[in-house]
């Protein structure tokens, strides 16, 4: 799992900003899921994309977040207005196909 | 109803000893099955997918699938202190990817 990049490692944001998070897949692979994980909480599923395609956003909250998967560079899960409950660790995994093969090492995001 | 569910532990094993993980799941439409650790403060790591009833071998680790009771374990024989993880059991519905909250499993030497 190495292979897969995520940065910031943490990131710190004041309620009201924006958070921007960015996900390298390895190599080769066109798939991406974001997770987010609370403490002493499993992961929660927030979005599947394919290159330039979101293919089930379900898990997202409707309002203020948002990801993209664009032909070129990273995966980018895009947090508005940041409230303290965004608070957590936030997980990225690629995989050359339809399963969450291989996790990065998450950014963990808190909210002042 | 959680769609994934396991028991928190922790479940603490001597050195050497079978640690056994155990998983069920509440959608009979699950297609696939996976097991990954986690270290404290790390990723998620792959070790185990199943996909087909019956018992999956990969060195010290077996998986087990039981589609008509709707669980999955994981067996890791001759565990040793590196094993201490949380073990996290998922299961796949069309696009989707459900986990359990996790077992912490504590291998003491």
């Amino acid at each position: 799992n190495a292979g897969v990049m995520q940065n910031p490692r943490h990131l710190v944001r004041r309620r009201g900003q924006e958070a921007r998070l960015r996900c390298s897949p390895m190599k080769g692979h066109s798939h991406v899921y974001w997770y987010r994980q609370l403490p002493e909480e499993g992961l929660k599923f927030m979005v599947y994309l394919q290159k330039e395609n979101i293919i089930d956003e379900s898990g997202m909250p409707k309002e203020r977040f948002s990801a993209e998967f664009p032909k070129e560079g990273p995966s980018i899960l895009r947090i508005q207005q940041v409230v303290r409950g965004d608070s957590a660790a936030y997980f990225c995994a690629s995989s050359p196909g339809q399963d969450p093969r291989y996790f990065g090492p998450g950014t963990r995001l808190t909210v002042l | 109803q959680k769609e994934v569910e396991q028991n928190s532990g922790p479940l603490s094993v001597p050195e050497g000893a079978i640690a056994s993980l155990n998983c069920t799941y509440s959608d009979r439409g699950s297609q696939s099955f996976f097991w990954y650790r986690q270290y404290s403060g790390k990723s998620p790591e792959l070790i185990m997918s199943i996909y087909s009833n019956g018992d999956k071998e990969d060195g010290r680790f077996t998986a087990q699938l039981n589609t008509a009771s709707q669980y999955v374990s994981l067996l890791i024989r001759d565990s040793q202190p590196s094993d201490s993880a949380t073990y996290l059991c998922a299961v796949n519905r069309g696009n989707q990817f459900y986990f359990g909250t996790g077992t912490s499993l504590t291998v003491i030497p």
